[in-house]
């Protein structure tokens, strides 16, 4: 199947600074891409969908001045999570739909594990 | 909003068991995903049923799509070690594959070898 990459794997910040994450469709053009957050033993929560050009569209509670999107190009889009707190340290995964066809389901990435200290 | 009711939230079973689970709806969805999620990965998509009723296999994987669009179940038969990890269901209440999934809470499975 289709292959989608994030880096970092794994991540450790200090309170206070911002990490970039980045989401690769390696062997598609993903026309929209989808950000999860999963805590421990958890399900995964969307946190926004970004369609390649436009704005991203967050669910309800997620600020979007805080987890910056963007999907510049049809392979990459981008999770910044600014002035990070422990709060934030989770695992992020991303996944990209193929444009073409209804029914195509979106590829998840490896995820991103992210710690706060 | 939408909710999926997933059971059973764990399961420890002997290789070689057959292995059932379900998910259920508070409110009608027009497609449902099965995936296995391993520690430290991302979900990985067993099957995806887009009609009402329609039953899809995937080697030892079979999963329904129930006729009142409210539930789903997945069965693994003739388990074995590999079988390991979170499952989970995911549900689309409208629209194609650009709009979002709602996932149920997972079950864990343990195959004892």
């Amino acid at each position: 199947g289709a292959v989608v990459s994030q880096h970092p794997s794994w991540v450790i910040c200090k309170s206070g600074t911002s990490v970039k994450i980045e989401c690769r469709s390696l062997d598609f053009q993903a026309t929209t891409m989808f950000w999860y957050r999963q805590f421990p033993k958890q399900s995964l929560m969307l946190m926004a969908t970004s369609n390649e050009g436009s704005k991203a569209t967050y669910e309800q509670g997620v600020e979007k001045d805080k987890f910056l999107i963007n999907h510049a190009s049809l392979t990459l889009s981008t999770l910044t999570v600014t002035s990070a707190h422990p709060e934030d340290s989770s695992f992020y995964i991303c996944s990209g739909k193929p444009g073409a066809g209804r029914n195509t389901e979106a590829f998840f990435g490896q995820g991103t594990r992210l710690t706060v200290v | 909003g939408q909710q999926l009711n997933q059971s059973p939230q764990s399961m420890f079973i002997q290789e070689g068991e057959d292995v059932s689970m379900n998910c259920t709806s508070s409110s009608i969805f027009n497609t449902w995903l099965w995936y296995k999620q391993d520690p430290g990965e991302g979900p990985v998509l067993l099957i995806a049923l887009y009609k009402a009723g329609e039953l899809t296999s995937n080697g030892r994987l079979t999963a329904q799509f129930g006729i009142t669009r409210k539930d789903s179940f997945l069965n693994i038969s003739a388990s074995i070690p590999s079988d390991v990890g979170i499952y989970f269901c995911a549900g689309r209440g409208h629209g194609g594959s650009n709009y979002k999934l709602t996932f149920g809470k997972g079950t864990l499975l343990t195959v004892n070898p």
